[in-house]
Order: C-alpha cells, then structure tokens, then sequence
C-alpha cells in the first residue's frame, strides 16, 4: 500500500510568519512530488513540484525534497490570509502509474 | 485555455439510475484520471488512463467505468449508482512530467 502522511492540522499562522508543511510517503521508488492548495468547495491547483533532492523557490514558496528520508516539505514565507487554504502532498510513483495524494493539512493564516 | 472541463457541476440522481460525468481536455496529455473527494478520507483515484484504449484501475474502482476512445476525453460511468457514490468528483490530466491539472469538480448526490 503506497501511503503519503501529512502534519495533522489544522496549522494556524500570524500573518508575515513562516508555515512550514510536511509530509512523508512510504514508496522508496516514487520520482516526483507535488504540491497542491485546495480552497473550500474548489478544485486542488498544483503550485509546486519538485524532482531532484534539495530545494526549489518559486517566490514565497520552496519545496525541500530529502528522498533518502523519504520526506517532502513546503515552506511559504510571510504567510497571507489569502494563504488560507488546505494543501495536499502528491507523490508518482512507478512514473505516473500511481499518483497519491496524503490527507491534506489545513493552513490557517491570521491578520 | 488550457484547462479540464468536466460535466456536469452538479448532479442529484436517484439509486440505479444510470449516469455518466463527462471530462474533456484540450493541452494534449497523455494521462488522465478520475477522482473521489470525500470528507476525510482525502482524493482517492477512481481509474486512471495512461492513453487511449489504455485504462487501469486505482484504489477505488468498484461501481465505475471509464472509457478513453480519444485523448482528450475520459468519461466516468456509474452503471447503477448507489448512495456511497454521493461524493465530489475530479476529472484530471498530465503529462509524463508535471503534475494533473485537475477540473472544477462534479458534485454527486445519489438519492
């Protein structure tokens, strides 16, 4: 059974703070990670990738990808009440034959 | 625009009452799937296709069927639907790199 977990929430942040985002999967061949908000009642919107060990920016997001943990994170830096969403960890494993979803985490960002 | 366009938006059926949810789209993937989001349990894959006439199932596929007789449309089929198929559904496509762009979603109601 391939599994992806993700931090329990919900995670509140102050508004300006750092959220940081984990998730960890058990398939050790999984190639690709993902990063997806979903707002309430809409549909996921993929926003980061990541494929290679270490870290990738894209503005006030960066992806750390550390396989030999099998563990993925999401940062996002000075957090926006418009941050406020659910974000799912995705993982392809066996090169998009299966492609997991982990449980979601709730991000709450306070003014 | 590139983008995936599922119908209908919402549906309310009765028990056994044949139904289908189209998906279509327009960028070219080779891969698409289908979706469940239940409160939860998370996106749980339906079935996915890697391309035309080239189907298999994922974690939940019993009491659907999907069909991929050209690449950019994937139909999901619910030959006798029942009320634990009452969930919000997800059309899906990629390709070999990037992660799925998802539809806007099909709410399901079976009475």
């Amino acid at each position: 059974q391939k599994e992806v977990e993700q931090n329990s929430g919900p995670l509140s942040v102050p508004e300006g703070a750092i959220a940081s985002l984990n998730c960890t999967y058990s398939d050790r061949v999984s190639q690709s990670f993902f990063w997806y908000r979903q707002y309430s009642g809409k549909s996921p919107e993929l926003i980061m990738s990541i494929y290679s060990n270490g870290d990738k920016e894209d503005g006030r997001f960066t992806a750390q990808l550390n396989k030999a943990s099998q563990y993925v994170s999401l940062l996002i830096r000075d957090s926006q009440p418009s941050d406020s969403a659910t974000y799912l960890c995705a993982v392809d494993v066996n090169y998009g034959q299966n492609f997991v979803f982990g449980p979601g985490t709730r991000l709450s960002v306070l003014p | 625009e590139a983008q995936v366009t599922q119908n209908p938006r919402y549906l309310i059926t009765v028990t056994g009452k044949k139904l289908t949810v189209t998906c279509s789209q327009n960028m070219n993937h080779e891969y698409m799937s289908w979706y469940r989001q239940d409160p939860g349990l998370g996106l749980r894959q339906i079935y996915y296709s890697m391309n035309v006439e080239a189907t298999d199932k994922g974690d939940v596929p019993e009491g659907y069927k999907v069909s991929r007789k050209e690449k950019r449309n994937f139909p999901l089929i619910l030959e006798s639907p029942s009320p634990n198929q009452t969930s919000l559904y997800f059309c899906a496509s990629r390709d070999s790199i990037y992660g799925y762009t998802f539809g806007s979603g099909t709410r399901l109601t079976v009475v």
